[in-house]
């Protein structure tokens, strides 16, 4: 069976620190990952993806992952983080043509 | 272009009851998901209708069902409503089935079952 696991419900950075939230997952075949940022009373919107090629993946905002197979890792980072970064951060494999989950979330707070 | 809209935007309805909520799918998206976000979760799939057939399901029992209609709007039809069925729902629409393409995601309906 696939997972997903977010370390981490929340996590606390200062404005213009480092951003990193954690996504570790298992899956018997290669699969498709994504992170998703929800802002509040918002629908899910898309960060970035991976699906083949290149592992590391940049993606909307300054944000980037990079798809480590031997650690089943998908971390998403930002080198810089804003204000405007504070929202709930999702993490989702899809293994198959219907399998897919999402992680827990991470809720991100940005302190001024 | 308009985007993904949901309605209605809340809704309290009591145990045993039946609901249904409404999506409108992006411009020229044909395939529609359907999620259940509990408090603090993750969105847990429910089911994706393409051009007006469900294409996969959840892990949802069968009172959770759904439609699509020829302008690939959606309905998702909760039957005999249970206190845990209280929940973001959120509808997704993509251009194509399966979930390798971008969903573009409604604000969703919260649902309040008392």
């Amino acid at each position: 069976a696939q997972s997903v696991t977010q370390l981490g419900s929340h996590v606390s950075v200062s404005e213009g620190a480092l951003v990193l939230l954690r996504c570790n997952y298992s899956s018997s075949v290669p699969p498709y990952l994504f992170w998703y940022v929800q802002y509040p009373n918002q629908g899910l919107q898309l960060l970035l993806k991976y699906t083949t090629g290149a592992t590391l993946v940049k993606g909307i905002n300054g944000f980037e992952a990079e798809f480590k197979k031997s650690e089943t890792s998908f971390h998403l980072t930002k080198p810089s983080a804003h204000m405007s970064d504070a929202a709930e951060y999702f993490c989702l494999i899809i293994q198959g043509a219907q399998k897919l989950v999402f992680g827990q979330g991470t809720r991100l707070t940005i302190n001024p | 272009e308009t985007g993904v809209t949901q309605s209605p935007t809340h809704l309290i309805k009591t145990r045993g009851q039946q609901v249904t909520l409404r999506c409108s799918s992006q411009s020229g998206h044909n395939t529609v998901s359907w999620y259940q976000q509990a408090l603090g979760q993750g969105p847990q799939f429910i089911f994706q209708y393409y051009r007006e057939e469900e294409n996969g399901r959840g892990n949802f029992p069968p009172r959770f069902s759904g439609l699509q209609f020829p302008n690939y709007s959606s309905e998702l039809n909760v039957n005999a409503l249970e206190l845990d069925d209280s929940a973001l729902y959120l509808c997704a629409s993509s251009p194509a089935p399966g979930f390798s393409n971008e969903q573009f995601f409604g604000p969703g309906t919260r649902l309040t079952v008392l």
